[in-house]
């Protein structure tokens, strides 16, 4: 079954940092488009960052110089590491994978259950 | 950065036809996907490429793309459609190229 399976959110103080893991199963992470979406408690969705197949990496302006997007191949998984991190930064997390497989699309067709991210003293 | 609006709301009554629009500055030259969240579960996508349908997606579910607005059409509106809907495009030629708009409530009446 083709499917992602996050881990790693919870409470963290104002200023600390925290690493979300993304487990794949059924496809390759290093074969994909993979993306980190966030979503604020009653907001909208935000883009987060995206890892491209051959390993380029971007981020969103909220986010950039803070987050790190990498991937383990042999345990294929995604991660995001996340520093410096500030109350506004409290949402669930989504890791999603790009349904494309020859360019980024940014279609994401399949997409972990979410984990939750609260930053609070 | 690119902006994409939706309306905040939509409203619609069962066996009717909802419309969710995405604004964006000549949207018509990008491709345009479609979301569907329900309370407390992850998005899943309905449209991809303007107007393709993942497997699975009922044919009720439809999109159209152009100048500067991307429309959603949800046919015979079931009451199980009532979610939340949000427009997303990729715009490769920006450092941060994921864009989702504002998403839209849409509820049966």
């Amino acid at each position: 079954e083709v499917q992602l399976v996050e881990s790693g959110g919870g409470l963290i103080q104002p200023g600390g940092s925290l690493r979300l893991s993304c487990a794949a199963s059924g496809f390759t992470v290093s074969s994909n488009y993979m993306s980190w979406v966030r979503q604020a408690p009653g907001k909208g969705l935000e883009w987060v960052s995206v890892i491209y197949s051959g390993g380029s990496t971007y981020y969103a302006d909220s986010v950039k110089g803070r987050f790190t997007i990498s991937r383990d191949n042999s345990k294929n998984t995604l991660y995001l590491q996340m520093n410096s991190l500030r109350a506004e930064d409290t949402a669930v997390y989504y890791c999603a994978r790009d349904r494309s497989g020859y360019g980024p699309s940014g279609a994401f067709d399949i997409w972990g259950q979410g984990t939750m991210v609260t930053v609070s003293s | 950065s690119y902006v994409l609006t939706q309306p905040p709301s939509v409203s619609v009554a069962p066996g009717q036809t909802a419309r969710i629009t995405c604004g964006g500055n000549n949207i018509g030259s990008k491709s345009v996907h479609w979301y569907q969240q329900k309370p407390g579960q992850a998005p899943v996508l309905v449209v991809y490429d303007d107007s393709d349908r993942p497997s699975g997606i009922p044919e009720r579910f439809s999109g159209s793309n152009s100048g500067n607005t991307a429309t959603l059409t949800i046919s015979r509106v079931e009451a199980g459609d009532e979610a939340d809907y949000y427009c997303q495009v990729w715009d490769s030629s920006s450092d941060h190229p994921g864009v989702f708009g504002t998403g839209t409530k849409v509820t049966v009446l």
